[in-house]
């Protein structure tokens, strides 16, 4: 059963700590993306990954860090310097984003206590 | 800044009738794309339509490009209380990196 799947569904962090949300699909896609929703808003883009072991900045990369050492998986970090890390993180996938869709994956809610 | 700009922004009507969603951008694009989403959840695609092509359809959807006003619409026709959900557009053009931009969306409410 192919497709991109995020762990966990709901993750709480304290004030301080970094986090790991983890993204992996089966859908042997080359290129995958890390976007942040916030209540009402579109998404806005963290990182994103063209070919393993690359990786460029999006739009808000800062507070943020991530690596792409096999094909399937593209784990996010939300670090302790992402002031205002609440929000719905929702990762992506595609074979190649100038001619084809992205796939996405159910997403993971991050709530700062 | 957001490359895609949906209009209106909320969006109400009755089963049966049709809807339209407006999308507006800045720069060239080598595709534009049209998402649903239902709260909480992923995004699911609906309509990918390239730079070249002037309209496409998918069911009860029909989608149009004008890339010399640089805009786009979505219709979706006899709508259902189903299609409540958030639709987004989203372009991919190579002038600000290999990325797709997506707007703050349209959301739509179907009553029954």
């Amino acid at each position: 059963d192919g497709g991109i799947t995020q762990s966990p569904k709901y993750l709480f962090r304290k004030e301080g700590q970094n986090v790991t949300l983890s993204c992996e699909q089966n859908l042997n896609h080359d290129a995958m993306y890390w976007y942040r929703q916030d209540p009402g808003q579109g998404l806005r883009l963290i990182y994103y990954s063209q070919i393993v072991n690359d990786f460029q900045k999006g739009d808000i990369a800062e507070g943020y860090s991530v690596s792409r050492e096999k094909k399937e998986s593209f784990p996010l970090t939300v670090t302790s310097a992402q002031k205002n890390p609440t929000a719905f993180y929702l990762c992506a996938s595609s074979i190649d984003p100038s001619v084809y869709e992205q796939f996405f994956g159910p997403g993971t809610r991050l709530t700062v206590l | 800044s957001q490359q895609g700009e949906e209009d209106p922004q909320a969006l109400s009507i009755q089963e049966g009738e049709n809807a339209t969603m407006n999308c507006s951008y800045k720069t060239s694009i080598n595709n534009l794309q049209w998402y649903r989403q239902n709260s909480g959840r992923g995004l699911v695609h609906l309509i990918l339509i390239r730079s070249n092509e002037r309209e496409k359809h998918s069911g009860r959807l029909r989608v149009t490009l004008d890339t010399s006003k640089k805009s786009s619409s979505l219709l979706i026709t006899a709508s259902r209380a189903a299609d409540t959900a958030s639709y987004f557009c989203a372009t991919f053009g190579t002038s600000g990196g290999f990325k797709t931009i997506f707007g703050a969306g349209t959301r739509l409410f179907v009553k029954a």
